[in-house]
């Protein structure tokens, strides 16, 4: 079957890092994504991976690893603004059909 | 470049009766998903129009549900009749090409079935 886990809840301080863990076991694989999505709003793209290794974009980072299965997100010099649930997805094949998490509830504190 | 406008954003309805979402993507994007999220549950696919075509709907739940996309511009999803399970937000997303890379979401449809 189909199955992306990801931790329910995560608290973190203001100016710390915080990593997200995602681990998939999906039939077929052509990327994965992180997503941001405040309450009430649109998924916003964060980051997309299909090679395995580190994709750095100014305070995110997200890291690969196909043969473990395995991805992460992280956020550095953490800002209140950062508290949203974070979206772990994958897409299985080549039509852009993802499979996501249940996603990561983020709190950041003061 | 406006976004991805899904309406209502909200609806609530009674068991038995019909509703229509509706869901323009941004202009030019030729892929058109529809996604929905159950209350504690994974945002799951439900199907994937490429222009007025049904490329993939093996998501859709039952029969009940029905989307229609005229023309390759804006899309409509009908449930008809609603059941209480099929409360949720309904999502839609559009992409210039397939393959999940440069997808851009809606803010969905909150759909409370009483």
């Amino acid at each position: 079957g189909q199955n992306i886990d990801q931790p329910t809840e995560m608290t973190a301080t203001e100016g710390a890092i915080v990593q997200i863990n995602c681990t998939y076991q999906t039939s077929g694989f052509n990327g994965l994504f992180w997503y941001q999505q405040h309450a009430g709003e649109a998924p916003t793209f964060l980051s997309y991976n299909v090679l395995d290794g580190l994709e750095e974009k100014g305070r995110f980072s997200s890291f690969l690893s196909r043969s473990k299965g395995y991805s992460y997100l992280l956020l550095k010099e953490l800002q209140m603004k950062d508290s949203a649930s974070y979206l772990c997805a994958v897409n299985r094949g080549s039509q852009g059909n993802l499979i996501f998490g249940k996603g990561t509830k983020l709190s950041v504190k003061p | 470049e406006a976004g991805v406008t899904q309406f209502p954003s909200h609806s609530v309805i009674e068991k038995g009766q019909t509703v229509t979402l509706r869901c323009d993507p941004i202009s030019g994007h030729d892929n058109l998903y529809w996604y929905r999220r159950v209350m504690g549950k994974e945002i799951k696919f439900l199907l994937h129009f490429v222009k007025e075509s049904k490329q993939d709907e093996s998501g859709m739940p039952n029969n009940r549900f029905l989307a229609e996309r005229t023309g390759g511009t804006y899309s409509t999803l009908k449930v008809q009749p609603a059941e209480l399970e099929d409360s949720g937000v309904y999502f839609c997303a559009s992409s210039q090409v397939a393959g999940g890379y440069g997808y851009t979401f809606g803010s969905g449809t909150r759909l409370t079935v009483v």
